[in-house]
């Protein structure tokens, strides 16, 4: 299984400020994901990177940015933090081939207040 | 748009009180379907993956099964240990993507009881 650390695991923060949340994976995969998950609303995908060079948004990438420091390292930015994207925030790594799903960290408990 | 969609929402059982959970899907061509448990704290966990009609998964007392439309997530004599919430998840077929993009579903919030 994949190895996900995700930091940190619990932020509170005021509107306004810029955040940073960080992953990191040991198993060597390609292919990095950040999903957001609201009560009711089930995960959505924010932004996947398929490799180093290769980012693309998701579904609900307004108000995010995402870096990808090296195959290893994938990070989720809130450049200005709105109390709306309070939320459950994961990462994953894995989907490059048939029968490899994709395998998550623990989460970031994110509130803005 | 593709769609997935999980019921019911919540689910009441008693310990050794059979049940199944339903994932019905609107997607242009499903490549996969995706079973994930989540716990309170954690991030979503694995259990299986179906790809085609007809196919069937069993770990435990869980078994997973493919339709057309839908699949279902039947657990068999639940223990308390098997309460959590169970997503479903789909990657649609698509020549531009891969088994990258998932649809994930809101959830069922199974909780057994003793």
């Amino acid at each position: 299984d994949a190895d996900v650390t995700q930091t940190p695991r619990n932020r509170i923060t005021k509107t306004g400020k810029r955040i940073m949340l960080e992953c990191s994976q040991t198993k060597g995969h390609d292919r990095m994901y950040w999903y957001r998950q609201d009560p009711g609303l089930g995960l959505r995908l924010i932004y996947y990177s398929f490799d180093v060079k290769d980012i693309n948004k998701g579904e609900i990438s307004d108000g995010y940015s995402v870096s990808r420091q090296a195959q290893a390292k994938f990070s989720l930015s809130l450049e200005s933090a709105i109390p709306n994207q309070t939320a459950l925030y994961f990462c994953a790594v894995g989907g490059e081939w048939d029968n490899q799903p994709q395998h998550f960290g623990d989460g970031t408990r994110l509130s803005i207040l | 748009e593709d769609q997935v969609t999980q019921s019911p929402e919540a689910l009441r059982l008693q310990e050794g009180e059979s049940s199944s959970l339903n994932c019905s899907y609107t997607v242009s061509g499903l490549r996969g379907l995706f079973w994930y448990r989540q716990d309170p704290g954690k991030g979503p966990e694995f259990l299986f993956t179906l790809y085609s009609a007809g196919e069937e998964k069993e770990k435990e007392r869980l078994k997973a099964t493919l339709t057309k439309k839908e699949s279902f997530l039947h657990i068999t004599a639940p223990k308390p240990e098997d309460s959590a919430t169970y997503l479903c998840a789909v990657s649609p077929l698509r020549a531009t993507d891969s088994w990258g993009k998932l649809q994930f579903g809101a959830g069922t919030q199974v909780v057994v009881t003793p």
